[in-house]
């Protein structure tokens, strides 16, 4: 197993306020992938990051945003969080030719 | 558009029976395909994979997945399932040149004794 690990492991939070997820590796895989998982929608893809400082939208960004200044650490940050983010959020790292992703054990992140 | 779609929400099986559970894809591109599992409070954990060539791959835990390039599915079997396969699966699908997946909505499998 890649060395991922995610914190914090479960959040409560309220609404309007700030929210920082971060996802550690120790694989130095080039790939780091931020989802949410909701029951009847699977994994979407929030944000990811081919590499220091190289981010991309996935299909549901609107309203977070992502940093990745170093190769072992991506971080999630809710700018104003909202009761309809609240998830569970995994991270996924990738090494990059062999399309695997591995992932973090999640967080769940609740918005009241 | 791509899209993955896990036709069963959720599968009820008996210990010992077998057990198949569909996906089926829509890709315009050679895609790659993946099958995870995710037990309850965990994170998912990869099955098995078919990039190309042999159709039929095999993966962990007495899984096997067969890629019908005809039919755009890429179903899971296990011929006798164990108490310990109640989960959740996920399919995922990419396309070759794309470091991106797309997940199926997961059926949750349930065994019963």
């Amino acid at each position: 197993d890649a060395g991922i690990t995610q914190s914090p492991r479960h959040k409560v939070t309220e609404t309007g306020t700030p929210v920082t997820l971060r996802c550690h590796q120790t694989e130095n895989h080039r790939y780091m992938y931020w989802y949410r998982q909701d029951p009847g929608h699977g994994l979407r893809l929030i944000h990811y990051s081919y590499g220091v400082k190289d981010t991309d939208k996935g299909e549901v960004s609107d309203g977070y945003s992502v940093s990745r200044s170093k190769t072992e650490d991506f971080l999630l940050t809710l700018e104003s969080a909202t009761s309809s983010q609240t998830s569970v959020y995994f991270c996924a790292t990738q090494q990059g030719q062999s399309y695997e992703q591995y992932f973090g054990p999640g967080t769940r992140l609740t918005v009241t | 558009a791509q899209s993955v779609t896990q036709p069963d929400i959720h599968i009820t099986v008996s210990e010992g029976a077998s057990l198949e559970l569909r996906c089926n894809y829509s890709y315009g591109a050679t895609p790659y395909l993946f099958w995870y599992v995710q037990s309850p409070g965990q994170g998912l954990q990869l099955l098995l994979k078919y990039f190309s060539g042999d159709t039929l791959v095999q993966g962990i835990k007495g899984f096997e997945a067969e890629f019908k390039r005809s039919q755009s599915s890429f179903n899971l079997r296990k011929p006798s399932v164990h108490w310990s396969d109640a989960a959740e699966y996920f399919c995922a699908v990419g396309a070759f040149g794309d470091y991106k997946l797309s997940f199926g909505a997961g059926t949750t499998v349930t065994v019963r004794a």
